[in-house]
């Protein structure tokens, strides 16, 4: 089946430095990638819409500039949290949408947990 | 603007019985809709899905229904096992031909008695 594989699966950080997490597609090409964010007890969040090969397609309210997305290539996706703050902490998933006939179901990568202190 | 709703936060039934978990819409553009399960600390788990030109879809113990005219889905699990304790997501494609972003409900958190 379809595979998104997500890393790390936990992160701490001090204030005001960066992480990075990844999503990859272990056995299928995603041209199309999504991160979401999940706060304890709610729903997840669209974040963004990562592209291979262009920029990225932020949801209203979301800085661009604090959540970097890199998409370079079709099986990765990176979202870097840049000068990470307290409020940042929270659970980021990533999916993918694996080709029709694969269940069309969209897959989602395990999660990670950012907590910056 | 909450485009999909679980309106219940929580849902207890008995092991064996049917679980009913709903789920209401208000964007008449959803074309596709989906269930997952979910873990704490873990991504979702696809379970079942929906387009729009049916009104049920089955896969094993899960059924999914749609009810266009409402704007309401619904996933029954029969029966229903204590492995199946975890919360529940609906979500919904927010484009024909489908670009892929999902809108999800808050969730139903469910638990089977044993």
């Amino acid at each position: 089946g379809a595979v998104v594989s997500q890393h790390p699966s936990w992160v701490i950080c001090k204030s005001g430095t960066s992480v990075k997490i990844e999503c990859r597609s272990l056995d299928f090409q995603a041209t199309t990638m999504f991160w979401y964010r999940q706060f304890p007890k709610q729903s997840l969040m669209l974040m963004a819409t990562s592209n291979e090969g262009s920029k990225a397609t932020y949801e209203q309210g979301v800085e661009k500039d604090k959540f970097l997305i890199n998409h370079a290539s079709l099986t990765l996706s990176t979202l870097t949290v840049t000068s990470a703050h307290p409020e940042d902490s929270s659970f980021y998933i990533c999916s993918a949408r694996p080709p029709q006939g694969a269940g069309y179901g969209y897959t989602f990568g395990s999660g990670t947990r950012l907590t910056v202190v | 603007d909450q485009q999909v709703k679980q309106n219940s936060p929580s849902l207890s039934v008995q092991e064996g019985r049917i679980s009913i978990l709903n789920c209401d819409y208000t964007n008449s553009m959803f074309d596709y809709f989906l269930w997952y399960k979910k873990y704490p600390a873990e991504g979702p788990t696809f379970l079942i899905s929906i387009s729009s030109i049916k009104d049920k879809n089955e896969d094993g113990r899960f059924t999914v229904f749609l009810n266009k005219s409402a704007k309401h889905l619904s996933l029954h699990i029969v029966p229903s096992q204590p492995g199946d304790s975890a919360v529940y997501f609906c979500a919904a494609s927010e484009y024909p031909g489908n670009t892929g972003k999902l809108i999800f409900g808050q969730g139903t958190t469910l638990q089977v008695k044993p």
